[in-house]
């Protein structure tokens, strides 16, 4: 496989449900992030890694929990959601740039979460 | 505050319809300025990035271009293909006690429908 792959593409689930969001790259990319899509608004960045340390959350409430066990696979884990969570969530890869975040970002397809 | 617009919301033009689409910023510490495009269902694909003021990109039926205060995405003799959103994104790093930060605003895009 090629680019970046995120599992699972769709996902419902409850309020009281815990799931977890996968994403995986082999662009051979040290960076990696969480964005969140919803309807009529712009990407929101959520978490990024880079060098496999978190170094940005922007204030993304704790019931979103990221995980980044190596360069090459990073999850969202989820619990206790509202249903205004319900959104497409995009993980995206890059080189790391030692001044912060690289613009030039490649994204998977996204998973579209539901939260019933 | 920093603030990235596009405009229109959305574009409907006739197949060999030429035009431009925009992208207008008011941000401090610009280190880049960023295009994508988006289909339905899938995640932000990669086009160009512009560093400075007079810089030019162009690739295929696309040229991406770069003024001090906004970016136009020219789109020459469009085909059906090229239907899609268009997503700017604007690169701002800075410095504070703990270093270097950076983030990565997208705009809301530009909806092109390109009609044979």
């Amino acid at each position: 496989e090629t680019g970046v792959t995120q599992t699972p593409r769709h996902l419902v689930m409850g309020m009281t449900n815990k799931k977890s969001l996968k994403c995986e790259q082999h662009l051979g990319h040290n960076a990696m992030y969480w964005y969140k899509q919803s309807a009529k608004k712009p990407l929101e960045l959520m978490f990024v890694y880079s060098l496999e340390e978190r170094v940005e959350n922007n204030s993304v409430p704790s019931r979103f929990s990221p995980e980044c066990p190596n360069s090459s696979h990073l999850f969202l884990h989820l619990h206790t959601l509202q249903p205004e969570d319900s959104a497409l969530y995009l993980c995206a890869s890059s080189h790391a740039h030692t001044q912060g975040l690289n613009g030039e970002l490649f994204f998977g397809e996204g998973s579209r979460l539901t939260v019933l | 505050e920093d603030q990235v617009t596009q405009s229109p919301e959305a574009l409907r033009l006739q197949e060999g319809e030429s035009s431009s689409l925009n992208c207008s910023y008011t941000v401090s510490g610009l280190r880049g300025l960023f295009w994508y495009r988006q289909d339905p269902g899938k995640g932000p694909e990669f086009l160009f990035t512009l560093y400075s003021a007079g810089e030019e990109k162009e690739k295929e039926r696309l040229k991406a271009t770069l003024t001090k205060k906004e970016s136009f995405l020219h789109i020459t003799a469009p085909k059906p293909e090229d239907s899609a959103t268009y997503l700017c994104a604007v690169l701002l790093v800075w410095v504070n006690y703990g270093g270097s930060q950076g983030n990565l605003i997208f705009g809301k895009g530009t909806k092109l429908s390109v009609k044979p």
